[in-house]
């Protein structure tokens, strides 16, 4: 099955500083994603990357995926106390088969923004 | 945009009962919707994928005898946990997927925290 390695697990910034998460694959992915969770919440979907070499934003986040598609990163710039959270990389797991694929997901990356 | 309910959000029950939790996508018909776990600062685990009209899909070392799954319309699943235990309390997270999209878009409820006494 899909396994994905978030990177780092945690990470403590100082508001208006920039960072970057990576999520890397196993395997090729054929769609990735980008969700937010805050703590006792329900996760918040970012993006989505299916091509390789695709980069999307929004805001102040911005998703790429890698031209081999095993690897994506998600890079916030001017980081603000409302950014953190727990982000979460998720992929499709076409091992799961039918047209439904589940999705895989990273352990996740807890961000803490200081004011 | 596509919005998924959860309720409750908040259950405590004592040690031998059931508990049922339910799903419901509010504005989007959903055939599938997927049931997670999620223990303190980890990530989700996917428990069973609900199908509408037939037999859920359990992972592998999910008790489908234990976390009973329902999904018996297009916006509603229910997951029933049976005789419950301590070990049983967790964060509890639903996702549907609007079966007009395409992608693998899922949207996810705000989650069900059962402790059981």
């Amino acid at each position: 099955s899909q396994e994905l390695e978030q990177s780092p697990q945690s990470l403590i910034v100082q508001e208006g500083k920039n960072l970057t998460i990576n999520c890397t694959s196993s395997k090729t992915l054929y769609g990735l994603y980008w969700y937010k969770q805050k703590y006792g919440e329900g996760l918040i979907f970012l993006m989505m990357l299916q091509k390789g070499g695709e980069e999307k934003s929004h805001e102040k986040i911005t998703a790429k995926l890698d031209e081999k598609k095993q690897q994506s990163s998600l890079h916030i710039t001017a980081s603000q106390p409302s950014h953190a959270g727990i982000y979460l990389c998720g992929a499709d797991d076409r091992n799961s088969g039918g047209s439904n694929y589940k999705l895989t997901f990273g352990k996740g990356t807890l961000l803490t923004v200081n004011p | 945009g596509a919005v998924v309910s959860q309720h409750p959000s908040r259950v405590i029950c004592k040690s031998g009962t059931s508990v049922k939790i339910e799903c419901r996508s509010l504005d989007f018909q959903a055939t599938t919707m997927f049931w997670y776990r999620q223990f303190p600062k980890q990530s989700l685990m996917l428990m069973a994928t609900s199908n509408e009209g037939s037999k859920a899909t359990y992972e592998q070392g999910v008790e489908k005898d234990k976390f009973l799954i329902n999904h018996a319309s297009l916006t509603l699943s229910t997951l029933t946990v049976t005789s419950a235990h301590p070990e049983d309390s967790s964060f509890y997270i639903c996702s549907a997927k609007d079966r007009r999209s395409g992608a693998n878009v899922l949207t996810f409820g705000a989650g069900s925290r059962l402790t059981v006494l």
